[in-house]
């Protein structure tokens, strides 16, 4: 079973330029989200999108946009990107039709912005 | 102001000791906890939760967690150590299933042989 599956695992970016990281789940969760982690703060929601049309704003949304594009696929794009969005991104979804409180991640997708 | 606050950045632990990571929270009321674990490279994994009842709640690969409301505290065990347990830990909790699971910095643990 793929579970999520986040592209791309790598990316080195220079600063300005733009990006969208992809992110699929296969297990027909309602509930999407984008999690930055960085050394010493643990993980910080971006985005999260409850059902398909719909996204919010997480604690740090500043400089990103998300896209829910259908059930499975949830992208997360950097504009004009900046050394401080260099991180760790992680996808991750949920079932929330019957609430268990259980994330389900990708393996993270390691962005450099030089 | 809300938190969750994991004291240790890194513990040592010799393979077959037991072992302790401790999680502490600042919420209004008893949100839902959890504890996950990171392998080196890898995704987050769920160990166990609590959302109420019994404050002593068993997960997988023999962990366990002790909730203490007088304490605001959500301790994660296990009796004794196994050196595929090194790892990150995090503590999470979610108030009232909002879709905002907030997380811990993390404990890195290593495993001694």
């Amino acid at each position: 079973n793929a579970g999520v599956t986040q592209t791309p695992k790598f990316q080195v970016l220079k600063t300005g330029q733009s990006m969208t990281l992809q992110c699929a789940q296969d297990m027909n969760h309602n509930s999407m989200y984008w999690y930055r982690q960085d050394p010493g703060m643990g993980l910080r929601l971006i985005y999260y999108s409850a059902s398909e049309g719909t996204t919010d704003k997480g604690e740090v949304p500043n400089g990103y946009n998300v896209s829910r594009l259908n059930k499975r696929e949830f992208s997360l794009r950097l504009e004009s990107a900046a050394p401080s969005q260099t991180s760790v991104y992680f996808c991750a979804s949920s079932e929330e039709e019957i609430y268990t409180g259980e994330l389900f991640f990708g393996e993270g997708s390691r962005l450099t912005v030089l | 102001a809300q938190s969750v606050t994991q004291p240790d950045i890194h513990i040592t632990v010799s393979e077959g000791a037991s072992l302790e990571l401790r999680c502490n929270y600042s919420y209004g009321a008893t949100p839902y906890l959890f504890w996950y674990v990171q392998s080196p490279g890898q995704g987050l994994q769920l160990l166990l939760k609590y959302f109420s009842g019994d404050t002593l709640v068993q997960g997988i690969k023999g962990f366990e967690a002790e909730f203490k409301r007088s304490q605001s505290s959500f301790n994660l065990r296990k009796p004794s150590v196994h050196w595929s347990d090194a790892a990150e830990y995090f503590c999470a909790v979610e108030p009232y299933n909002n879709n905002d699971m907030r997380f811990g910095a993390g404990t890195r643990l290593t495993v001694k042989p």
